[in-house]
């Protein structure tokens, strides 16, 4: 059974740089045609996807957030991380990791149980 | 890229049956076949209800159908149940990205 854990500081300042990890238990990363994704929800509102990984390193990322995104992997590890730099208040919310199945098929089987992260000075 | 409409809120009473919309454009919804629903009680993460418009992943129960016709893809709860409240989101590929609907809150009354 594949689990994903997010961790990270839970309160970072405004303008500084959002970092966190997902690592990954129950099954390598690097097996099978599976992408590696963060997805955000502020309190109270919906779903809105970061972007995403595949464990050669290709990315790809939100439009209205691509300019402050980096989502790297380290199969050592068997982790992702999220780096989202210049955060706001505007960022605050519980940041999910998830798993996305790849091949054609694009839907999320597996997510953290997911962490709170506030912008705060 | 906008994000996919779907109700606010929708209600039933124990044992009918409610369906959810969610409309998407050409780029997303109407070009793939690859909107999926998720599940997501208070303080818990979202669960896999539907895949690829309307194939369920096992251990959920046939009471959850999904269908897509043009650009607005449908999530039907039948049968409905009090474990059935919480809030629903559709999810679409649409082309190296992803996007959510606004969610809907399913009231069981």
């Amino acid at each position: 059974q594949v689990q994903l854990q997010e961790s990270g500081p839970g309160l970072v300042k405004p303008s500084q740089t959002l970092s966190l990890t997902c690592t990954v238990s129950g099954g390598s990363i690097s097996s099978g045609s599976y992408y590696w994704s963060w997805i955000r929800q502020p309190a109270g509102k919906g779903l809105e996807w970061i972007g995403r990984i595949y464990t050669s390193g290709s990315t790809n990322y939100n439009p209205s957030l691509k300019s402050r995104v980096t989502i790297s992997v380290d199969t050592s590890k068997n982790q992702f991380s999220l780096k989202l730099s210049s955060v706001t208040a505007a960022d605050t919310a519980v940041y999910y990791c998830a798993r996305e199945r790849g091949s054609g098929r694009r839907f999320f089987d597996y997510w953290g149980q997911g962490t709170l992260v506030t912008v705060s000075s | 890229q906008s994000a996919l409409t779907q109700p606010a809120s929708v209600s039933g009473s124990p044992g009918q049956s409610i369906t959810i919309s969610c409309t998407g454009t050409s780029s997303d919804v109407g070009s793939y076949n690859l909107v999926s629903w998720y599940q997501q009680h208070p303080g818990k993460a979202p669960k896999l209800m539907i895949y690829e418009g309307s194939k369920r992943p096992s251990g959920v129960s046939n009471r959850f159908s999904g269908s897509k016709s043009g650009n607005t893809a449908s999530l039907t709860i039948s049968g409905l149940q009090a474990e059935d409240e919480a809030d629903y989101y559709c999810c679409s590929y649409a082309g190296s990205i992803v996007v959510f609907g606004g969610g809907t809150k399913l009231t069981v009354l």
